[in-house]
């Protein structure tokens, strides 16, 4: 069964310093692997969508890299912002398309 | 609007009452997802579908129930709701390969 898990569960920064999630799963057979933001009573945004032959994504101030080997994904943002404080999701797709999801970093940039 | 919607966005109902959760998507995508979502638990899968007419138990299917006759539908029952059925609850729509693309929920409160 694949588990996926994300640390540290919650991360306070002041803004201007960059953001370094991780995300790390069991199962490296795996499709794709999925970035999303939540925001407080909200739903789910994507950000970024790596599919298991790419090594990164990158959209903005926001770099994901995989390394499907050692079953690990890192997400950084660089130059946080107060408006990127959410909860940050990490979710690796495998067989049948379903989505197993971490338990989420909630970040706090600091003005 | 192109996406995917969730109704009613907010829901209170009395144990033992019968409640559909309703899910539409404008994609056309094969595959849809119910998940839902819990302080401590995460976000966990309670049912999937590949395509109209074929559905699949997730890893919390008990008490829940739901159908597919077009694409773009997909409700979910809850046949007699309980109070640990309180929670939030999303659906999300994919195209194998392309990522998933989730609705904005719906909050679920049982008294």
């Amino acid at each position: 069964k694949q588990e996926v898990t994300q640390i540290p569960a919650a991360l306070s920064v002041p803004e201007g310093e960059n953001l370094v999630l991780n995300c790390s799963f069991t199962d490296s057979a795996i499709y794709n692997l999925q970035w999303f933001r939540q925001d407080p009573g909200k739903g789910l945004t994507s950000l970024l969508l790596i599919q298991s032959s790419q090594r990164e994504q990158t959209s903005g101030r926001l770099n994901a890299s995989l390394d499907k080997s050692s079953g690990r994904s890192t997400l950084y943002i660089a130059a946080s912002q107060p408006g990127d404080s959410a909860t940050y999701l990490c979710a690796v797709e495998a067989a049948g398309n379903k989505l197993t999801f971490g338990g989420g970093t909630r970040v706090l940039v600091k003005p | 609007d192109a996406g995917i919607t969730q109704s009613p966005r907010y829901k209170i109902t009395e144990t033992g009452r019968q409640v559909t959760l309703m899910c539409h998507q404008t994609w056309s995508h094969s595959y849809m997802f119910w998940y839902r979502q819990d302080l401590g638990h995460g976000l966990r899968l309670i049912y999937y579908s590949a395509a109209a007419d074929i559905t699949d138990k997730g890893e919390v299917p008990d008490g829940y129930v739901v159908s597919r006759s077009k694409t773009e539908n997909f409700p979910l029952t809850l046949e007699s709701a309980t109070r640990s059925q309180t929670s939030v609850y999303f659906c999300a729509s994919s195209l194998q390969g392309y990522g998933y693309t989730f609705g904005s929920g719906t909050r679920l409160t049982v008294v």
